[in-house]
């Protein structure tokens, strides 16, 4: 069945760098397009970027200068750099996926609570 | 990038109750709005896509209306699995959340 699933460090020091992994199955990465989604603590949601099923990315105007998406097809994964962290940038990070351009996430991971503090 | 103003941002409602929940773009999106469910610790689930079409599973109860800038979300007799937050987002250009509206037990 479909899944995805986010891992990496709970815990970042400000002005570092995050590094975060969804690994994904019941799919193929060169079918389906994955986003990444974050959510302040008590907050909303915030569209970050994507990864689409041809390899092209696109992300968010306001975090553009700090933030990178790749992929590793062979291993179902894409990952996530953030760079320059502050303490806002605090909360669960989710991976999501869509099919091609409808941009329906249908299937999301269980998210990964990240804490920027020194 | 479009801004998504959510209304109302707290609802309290009973079982059996008719809700809705409104989102209004600062731009026509062009109906390319979609509607979240989130329940406390879990992640977000699709209810509606492109404004009306309701997503495999999710009950008939749920209905989703609009066009232009202003979009409703509707669900026709509210059950106790319903209370949650619920999110508007528009894909048009640039995808972007609404703020949410937390949908409580009165």
């Amino acid at each position: 069945q479909v899944q995805l699933k986010e891992s990496g460090p709970g815990l970042v020091q400000p002005s570092q760098t995050l590094s975060l992994t969804c690994t994904v199955s019941g799919f193929s990465l060169t079918s389906y397009n994955v986003h990444w989604v974050r959510q302040p603590p008590g907050k909303g949601l915030e569209w970050m970027g994507r990864m689409r099923y041809n390899g092209d990315t696109s992300y968010n105007s306001a975090l553009k200068s700090r933030l990178s998406i790749s992929r590793d097809t062979s291993k179902n994964q894409v990952f996530l750099k953030m760079n320059s962290l502050q303490t806002d940038d605090t909360g669960t990070y989710y991976c999501t996926r869509d099919r091609a351009y409808t941009t329906n996430f249908d299937y999301w991971g269980q998210g990964v609570m990240v804490t920027v503090s020194s | 990038d479009i801004q998504m103003t959510q209304s109302p941002s707290l609802l309290s409602a009973s079982v059996g109750d008719r809700v809705t929940i409104n989102c209004k773009a600062s731009q026509n999106i062009n109906k390319y709005l979609n509607w979240y469910q989130q329940k406390l610790g879990e992640a977000p689930k699709l209810l509606i896509y492109n404004t009306n079409n309701l997503q495999t599973g999710i009950p008939s109860r749920f209905s989703g209306s609009g066009s232009g800038t202003d979009y409703t979300l509707t669900i026709s007799s509210l059950q106790p699995e319903d209370f949650g937050t619920y999110f508007c987002f528009q894909h048009n250009s640039w995808p972007t959340f609404g703020a949410g509206t937390k949908l409580e037990l009165k």
